[in-house]
């Protein structure tokens, strides 16, 4: 089974300028999600897709940040204009389902993650 | 009070030895937990996730569970220096800790 795909792996932008992520899920996963990963911190949550919905996007700067999920599969992570506070790794993961307690899957698998450097 | 606190280590132990990571939550509505193991510039992957208070055991990984005290800790048994990472705790309301780091050491 293939795992989450992301393009691309590695990212140098200018502040103000603009970049785009790819994510592909797990075959069959509803649930999508974007997470920020600042270096020695944990993932922090962007946005939450469930099928072609959002979940959960409270956590999404959307002054600058934007995403969709238009066809309930792959989706793309949008920062416009960068800052230098967006130098981070961002994650995509995917799980079967959400929403459930006490279920695996829930369970999410991640990606390899764009690592994104603004100067 | 941040959602979900782990210490940040490093924790240090020497190889063959029992590491206990701990991971404290604020929030009492949540009901399951993962703990994800992220070697250095990797992703996270997944280790364990417990749902019951008590005891879940898989292989060397043993996960405890405590809601009424607000913890879920993990215990790596016969620890290996392939273990050394950042060990990432997160509640099904997809808040994660910072990480403790785990160095073992022949």
């Amino acid at each position: 089974e293939a795992g989450v795909a992301q393009s691309p792996r590695y990212k140098i932008i200018e502040k103000r300028q603009s970049v785009a992520f790819w994510c592909n899920p797990i075959s069959g996963h509803a649930t999508l999600y974007w997470y920020q990963q600042i270096l020695g911190q944990g993932p922090k949550l962007l946005i939450q897709f469930q099928n072609n919905g959002v979940v959960d996007d409270s956590q999404l700067p959307k002054d600058r940040f934007s995403a969709e999920r238009l066809k309930g599969v792959d989706s793309t992570l949008k920062i416009q204009p960068a800052k230098l506070e967006d130098s981070a790794v961002y994650l995509c993961a995917s799980s079967l389902q959400t929403g459930g307690v006490r279920k695996s899957t829930d369970t999410q698998y991640f990606g390899p993650g764009t690592r994104l450097t603004v100067l | 009070q941040k959602e979900v606190e782990q210490n940040s280590g490093p924790l240090s132990v020497p190889e063959g030895a029992i590491a206990s990571l701990n991971c404290t939550y604020s929030d009492r509505g949540s009901q399951s937990f993962f703990w994800y193991r992220q070697y250095s510039g990797k992703s996270p992957e997944l280790i364990m996730f417990i749902y019951s208070n008590g005891d879940k055991e898989d292989g060397r990984f043993t996960a405890q569970l405590n809601k009424a005290s607000q913890y879920v800790s993990l215990l790596i048994r016969d620890s290996q220096p392939s273990d050394s990472a950042t060990y990432l705790c997160a509640g099904n309301k997809l808040i994660f800790g910072a990480g403790t780091r785990l160095a073992v050491h022949p």
